[in-house]
């Protein structure tokens, strides 16, 4: 499988629930980058975690890093109806000693009022 | 704050028609890298610049080139468009200097090949 793989990859559940959303890499990584994408809309830009960080947390937002099992998780909590979008992980790349954020496939989430 | 810039936000072009997509980052950024997202799918990586060069190439057909203006902006053409080329284009920005850097996406250009 590619770099950066989420699962699940459709996740349906009620207002005021808790998502969470995983992520798994094969390579080293310098970072790990989480989004959000509204149906055929833009990439928004949700948060960075470092390597050497285990946790990060904006608003509703939860990210954890284990580089030990190169995976990553992203939780929202007390979730929304706007929620509902697909989530993608990017990792960097490294290739030719410049970094590129690398996708995986996105997990599909629904947020029932 | 300013956000990286595409356009347009639409295109419907003809088969074997040729295609321009244009990126405008946000200021004093000095990568831009181009993906290109088909329906239900992933952002698969195209093609970056640093500093006006080509950095590192993905998996841009032979028919697609790009290229990074003076004024860092940077344009996608595409030549001889194929059904299959329908698919949301994306242009992200960074300041690759430092490793830990967000990209930033534009809206994206939406092609419709018919």
């Amino acid at each position: 499988s590619q770099q950066g793989e989420e699962d699940p990859q459709a996740l349906s559940i009620q207002e005021g629930e808790n998502a969470t959303m995983n992520c798994s890499y094969k390579t080293s990584i310098n970072n790990l980058q989480w989004y959000r994408q509204n149906s055929g809309r833009g990439l928004v830009h949700l948060i960075l975690i470092r390597s050497n960080e285990r946790e990060k947390h904006s608003g509703r937002l939860r990210v954890t890093l284990d580089t030990s099992k190169k995976s990553s998780s992203l939780l929202i909590t007390a979730s929304r109806a706007a929620d509902t979008a697909s989530y993608f992980c990017a990792t960097d790349s490294t290739s030719g000693g410049s970094y590129i954020p690398t996708f995986g496939r996105g997990t599909s989430l629904i947020v029932h009022p | 704050a300013a956000g990286v810039i595409q356009s347009p936000r639409h295109l419907i072009k003809e088969k074997r028609e040729t295609a321009t997509l244009k990126c405008y980052p946000i200021p004093r950024h000095d990568t831009v890298y181009w993906y290109q997202q088909g329906p239900g799918q992933d952002p698969q990586f195209l093609i970056s610049f640093y500093e006006k060069m080509q950095s590192d190439k993905g998996s841009i057909p032979d028919r697609f080139s790009a290229q990074q203006f003076s004024d860092y902006h940077s344009e996608l053409n595409m030549s001889s468009l194929e059904l299959g080329d329908s698919a949301l284009y994306f242009c992200a920005s960074s300041t690759n200097r430092a490793r830990n850097t967000e990209a930033f996406f534009g809206q994206g250009t939406r092609l419709t090949v018919v």
